[in-house]
């Protein structure tokens, strides 16, 4: 059974705190990706990674950074938590397969609040 | 630049009702694919369907029905004689041939009442 498992399923954090979301895919994917939910504004892509090392903005980058040392492992990072932060974040993986283009599979989700 | 529009913010409908989610996208890639997803209550993103950009056909699973129009745009979703089950938010997103970005819509809560 395919595998997208994100480390918390609830956070609280300090205003100022330095935050790790961690996610692990079983699935030998190329793709991770960070998105954040929020009501109404559906999912918003913070980063986008395609191999190790790799990575490229979202479109909500700021207040974000990402790493990407191991193939499984996709690990965001709130540098100084904010309330505004408060948010469900979810992680996904996927092939990198241009021609069949298979479907992301996503984890259970972050649900963050910064105090 | 790649969007994707759900207008529908909040559908409530009867059981047993059929219902459209719509679904409008812009990119301008020539190939691309389009994606809905299910996320019921317990929050995980369940995947519905995957649909290429050449490939115009329709498609029926079940319930369940999808209208590709490359015309318009559209990829709207209808479920027909709707369930309580069918009780979620559903997201359409999209995804380009030249990048492996997946960009989403805003969601379309359905509640269907008993």
């Amino acid at each position: 059974d395919v595998k997208v498992t994100q480390s918390s399923r609830y956070l609280v954090k300090r205003t100022g705190e330095k935050v790790f979301l961690e996610c692990v895919q079983d699935m030998d994917h190329e793709n991770m990706f960070w998105y954040r939910q929020d009501p109404g504004l559906g999912l918003r892509l913070i980063y986008f990674s395609y191999d190790v090392k790799m990575k490229e903005k979202g479109d909500i980058p700021e207040g974000y950074s990402v790493s990407r040392e191991k193939k499984e492992r996709f690990s965001l990072i709130l540098e100084s938590a904010s309330t505004n932060q408060t948010s469900m974040y979810l992680c996904a993986s996927s092939p990198r397969d241009r021609g069949a283009r298979t479907e992301a599979f996503f984890g259970q989700g972050t649900r963050l609040t910064v105090v | 630049a790649q969007k994707v529009t759900q207008a529908q913010t909040e559908i409530s409908v009867v059981e047993k009702e059929d219902v459209t989610l719509d679904c409008v996208y812009e990119t301008r890639d020539t190939t691309y694919y389009l994606f809905w997803y299910k996320q019921p209550p317990s929050g995980e993103l369940v995947f519905l369907i995957r649909r290429n950009s050449f490939d115009e056909q329709n498609e029926i699973s079940g319930r369940y029905s999808w209208n590709f129009q490359k015309s318009t745009s559209s990829f709207n979703f209808t479920i027909t004689a709707s369930q309580v089950v069918d009780s979620a938010v559903y997201f359409c997103a999209l995804s380009s041939h030249n990048t492996d970005k997946l960009i989403f819509g805003t969601g379309t809560r359905l509640q269907v009442f008993p």
